[in-house]
């Protein structure tokens, strides 16, 4: 069974930037047939997509979030994290990392869902 | 580029059926078969209820079905029970290669 975990500080000040790491088990993070993203939900929000990283460290951003966003990977510890520059009080939400399916099915069907989520961490910004 | 639209809530009594619609353009719902519902309650993470429009992951009761018609999304329940008081949320992916989010729907079983 994947498994994911969401980890990192949950206070950041404003101005500077909000790390997080997303632990995967269960699974190899180096699989061709998931993509790996980081979405938020601020507290009575709905989902709002970050973005997503391949195993090739190749990266696709929210238009709206792309200037201060950076996610990279690292597949020696099964990794993924999201780095989050010039942090406000808008950016205060649960932060959650899920496995995306690009592929599934011996013929390599196209798809695109979220299978698997971690189980969030709130991240609050303030001085 | 905006959310996709959903009713902001919607209600039904137990044993009855509900639809929740989940409506785009033709660059997101209408453009491609792949849509998703996701099922969140209080405090917990989106689990995953519909992919490619109307495949049930396993494990998902077949109480929940999703269909498309041009670029409206729906997902129906049926037969209502109380453990599907929740937040609904569509998913599609996206002309722009990215994915986007409905706004959600919140159910309420009476």
């Amino acid at each position: 069974q994947v498994q994911l975990q969401e980890s990192g500080p949950g206070l950041v000040k404003p101005s500077q930037t909000l790390s997080l790491t997303c632990t995967v088990s269960g699974g190899s993070i180096s699989s061709g047939s998931y993509y790996w993203s980081w979405i938020r939900q601020p507290a009575g929000k709905g989902l709002e997509w970050i973005g997503r990283i391949y195993t090739s460290g190749s990266t696709n951003y929210n238009p709206s979030l792309k200037s201060r966003v950076t996610i990279s990977v690292d597949t020696s510890k099964n990794q993924f994290s999201l780095k989050l520059s010039s942090v406000t009080a808008a950016d205060t939400a649960v932060y959650y990392c899920a496995r995306v399916g690009i592929y599934y099915g011996g013929k390599r069907t196209p798809t695109y869902y979220f299978d698997y989520w971690g189980q969030g961490t709130l991240v609050t910004v303030s001085s | 580029q905006s959310a996709l639209t959903q009713p902001a809530s919607v209600s039904g009594s137990p044993g009855q059926s509900i639809t929740i619609s989940c409506t785009g353009t033709s660059s997101d719902v209408g453009g491609y078969n792949y849509v998703s519902w996701y099922q969140q309650h209080p405090g917990k993470a989106p689990k995953l209820m519909i992919y490619d429009v109307s495949n049930r992951p396993s494990g998902v009761s077949n109480r929940f079905s999703g269909s498309k018609s041009g670029n409206t999304a729906s997902l129906t329940i049926s037969g209502l029970q109380a453990e599907d008081e929740a937040d609904y949320y569509c998913s599609s992916y996206t002309s722009s290669s990215t994915p986007w989010f409905g706004g959600g729907t919140k159910l309420t079983v009476l």
